[in-house]
């Protein structure tokens, strides 16, 4: 079993709408998750990070940990064809491990 | 402009000729790896430095050697470069390891071996 799972999609959604991005991890024992965003041709880039349970919000973006059942959820409000990217989680501790990535497709 | 530079972006060549794929950063961080990418893998790390001289083995080093005489260079050297190893490979730089703290990931580069 892989450490941090993810959908590979592609998910494709239509502009405006809200889009529900999810992993799953293994380890409990670590508590700090990270999404990265990464668009075609480049590197990924922090999007966001948060600690253990709860939700962390910044602006369109939502981030959300569910210890319980060992989840990770990125929520984007009002979808933009700029939101176009692969998303990556990742768990942090010892080094990142880093999901497959989910490829997002918003269309006009 | 705070950045990891990586050469070449594209590179193709043949079994078991050797290259080296240079890692730059700017931002004084300590804390520098390689990646690689490959569909449905995800980012795997090859290899790693806490810091100048101090190397270490990621989750796939077979195959690959690093150094890191200067800080702000981490070259990826492959001495005999086979198929397995076409891959789209990333470095990244963090100004440590600790938790929170943001890897920042070179342009990638991607290199196909016939």
């Amino acid at each position: 079993q892989k450490e941090v799972e993810q959908d590979p999609g592609p998910l494709s959604v239509p502009e405006g709408a809200i889009v529900s991005l999810n992993c799953t991890y293994s380890n409990s024992a670590f508590q700090y998750f990270m999404w990265y965003r990464q668009y075609s041709r480049k590197g990924p880039e922090l999007l966001m990070y948060t600690y253990s349970s709860g939700n962390k919000e910044d602006g369109r973006f939502t981030a959300q940990v569910d210890k319980s059942s060992k989840y990770i959820s990125l929520f984007i409000r009002d979808s933009q064809p700029s939101d176009s990217a692969t998303y990556l989680c990742a768990r942090e501790g010892d080094k990142l491990i880093f999901g497959t990535g989910t490829r997002l497709q918003v269309f006009p | 402009e705070a950045q990891v530079t990586q050469n070449p972006r594209y590179l193709i060549t043949v079994t078991g000729k050797k290259l080296t794929v240079t890692c730059s950063q700017n931002m004084n961080h300590e804390y520098m790896s390689w990646y690689r990418q490959d569909p449905g893998l995800g980012l795997r790390q090859i290899y790693y430095s806490m810091n100048v001289e101090v190397t270490d083995k990621g989750d796939v080093p077979e195959g690959y050697k690093v150094s890191r005489k200067e800080k702000r260079n981490f070259p990826l050297i492959l001495e005999s470069p086979s198929p397995n190893q076409t891959s789209l490979y990333f470095c990244a730089s963090s100004f440590r390891t600790g938790v929170g703290d943001e890897q920042y990931f070179g342009p990638g580069t991607r290199l196909t071996v016939t």
